[in-house]
């Protein structure tokens, strides 16, 4: 198994431009997880998906919308970007919401807005 | 869910065991205690989890206080790849899913 997959590693933005960071998982897990993480700061949920069809929002997800059409497949879209949304974005993934099942994170992309 | 208080940084001898703290001392009945860790900047990454009893796995050990307001996470023979930021996270039970609350954790440095 690749695990949970994210591209790109790395996105330069223009202020006001769009884009979707994309998040893959192969382990036919049914929550997934976007989460952001500013410099020397701890991780903050924006979005999170349950299952197919369903998500809801976190922590911070203004300026961040989701979709989860499939089971493996969880993109994050930036509208308008700003540069408060320079961070370093997570993804990730555990098969049940109960507390034995541990969170697999994706190796992340780092963005930056200008 | 609860808040945990971590040291900011701790410095360990390679081959020493480290012992890293964290206070949880509004933590509830069904509210369990999660280690994570993060090298430098990469994904986080499960270590543990307990709600009572200790726990051992291949990477640590977890100790958790009999009055459950305390635990400390312990690698026995850390080594240069153990150089991390450890989070300790309080998370409950119950609910629709496993949101995880990072703070800023505590930064291991592992030297020769």
């Amino acid at each position: 198994n690749a695990g949970v997959t994210q591209t790109p590693k790395f996105r330069i933005l223009k202020i006001g431009q769009s884009m979707t960071l994309q998040c893959t998982q192969d382990m036919n897990h049914n929550y997934m997880y976007w989460y952001r993480q500013d410099p020397g700061m701890g991780l903050k949920l924006i979005y999170y998906s349950v299952g197919a069809g369903i998500t809801d929002k976190g922590e911070v997800p203004n300026g961040y919308n989701v979709s989860r059409s499939t089971t493996e497949d969880f993109p994050l879209r930036l509208e308008l970007a700003a540069p408060s949304q320079t961070s370093v974005y997570f993804c990730a993934s555990n098969p049940r919401a109960d507390t034995n099942y541990e969170q697999y994170f994706g190796p992340g992309t780092r963005l930056t807005v200008t | 869910d609860a808040k945990t208080t971590q040291p900011t940084s701790m410095d360990c001898a390679e081959g020493r065991a480290a012992n890293l703290p964290c206070n949880h001392s509004t933590i509830s009945g069904n509210e369990y205690v999660y280690w994570y860790r993060q090298i430098h900047s990469q994904g986080p990454q499960y270590i543990i989890h307990g709600l009572k009893n200790n726990e051992t796995n291949e990477m640590a050990s977890l100790i958790i206080t009999e009055d459950r307001k305390s635990s400390t996470l312990i690698l026995p023979h850390a080594t240069l790849r153990d150089t991390a930021v450890y989070y300790c996270i309080v998370r409950s039970g119950t609910g629709t899913a496993s949101k995880l609350t990072f703070g800023t954790g505590t930064r291991l440095q592992v030297t020769l």
